[in-house]
């Protein structure tokens, strides 16, 4: 089983459309939870991340469900600029040994905004 | 401000050869990464530094190795290059306690 699950895509949406990305991981014990944004052919870069009480930065709502193990990342009033890859990103948080800090990323999903 | 560089940005090789990608850091980071990024694959985590002095393998760190020269710079080296090493590869830093991570522009390596 993938530690981060993401659907690939592509989502093609119209400008002005509201769009959901979801992502499931598989380690419960996760602790810190990121979405990151990668445009074509360059690196990745920290969109926002997310809290268990949900936050929102924008036009973009991020949420956390830790009974579920399962992240969203709504995106309102989609704008061509937002044409991207969205990548689901856990960490098992600073304690936890040599392993801490690490970064699992999912596969990422792709969004193409339509004008 | 540079944040983290990479050399170089592009790079064809034959199998059996070596290099060294080079990746630095001008925001004083104690931690830096790499990773390789494959289609259908997400980033993979191969060697880290958590700080100078200090390496430790990620999830894919066969056929390579690494070397943290300074705070500021930490080189991968691929000493026999294989066709399964074309990938992107991208060196990150991360500061403190802080787990966001800085990304380099990347490393586009085919091996013929």
């Amino acid at each position: 089983r993938k530690e981060v699950e993401q659907d690939p895509g592509p989502f093609n949406v119209p400008e002005g459309a509201t769009v959901a990305f979801n992502c499931t991981y598989s380690n419960s014990a996760s602790q810190s939870f990121f979405w990151y944004r990668q445009d074509c052919r360059k690196e990745p870069k920290l969109l926002m991340s997310v809290y268990s009480s949900g936050n929102e930065d924008g036009r973009f709502t991020a949420q956390l469900n830790r009974a579920s193990q399962y992240i969203s990342l709504l995106i309102r009033d989609s704008k061509l600029s937002d044409s991207a890859t969205y990548l689901c990103v856990v960490s098992l948080g600073p304690y936890s040994g040599a392993g801490s800090y690490q970064l699992t990323f999912g596969k990422g999903t792709k969004l193409s905004v339509i004008p | 401000n540079a944040g983290v560089t990479q050399t170089p940005k592009f790079q064809v090789l034959k199998t059996g050869q070596s290099m060294t990608l080079q990746c630095a850091q001008d925001m004083n980071h104690n931690s830096m990464y790499w990773y390789r990024q494959d289609p259908g694959m997400g980033l993979r985590l191969i060697y880290y530094s958590a700080s100078e002095g200090t390496t430790d393998k990620g999830e894919v760190p066969n056929g390579y190795n690494v070397s943290r020269l300074n705070k500021r710079e930490f080189s991968l080296r691929l000493e026999s290059a294989a066709p399964s090493q074309t990938s992107v590869y991208f060196c990150a830093s991360r500061q403190g306690r802080k787990e966001t991570q800085y990304f380099g522009p990347g490393t586009r390596l085919l091996v013929l």
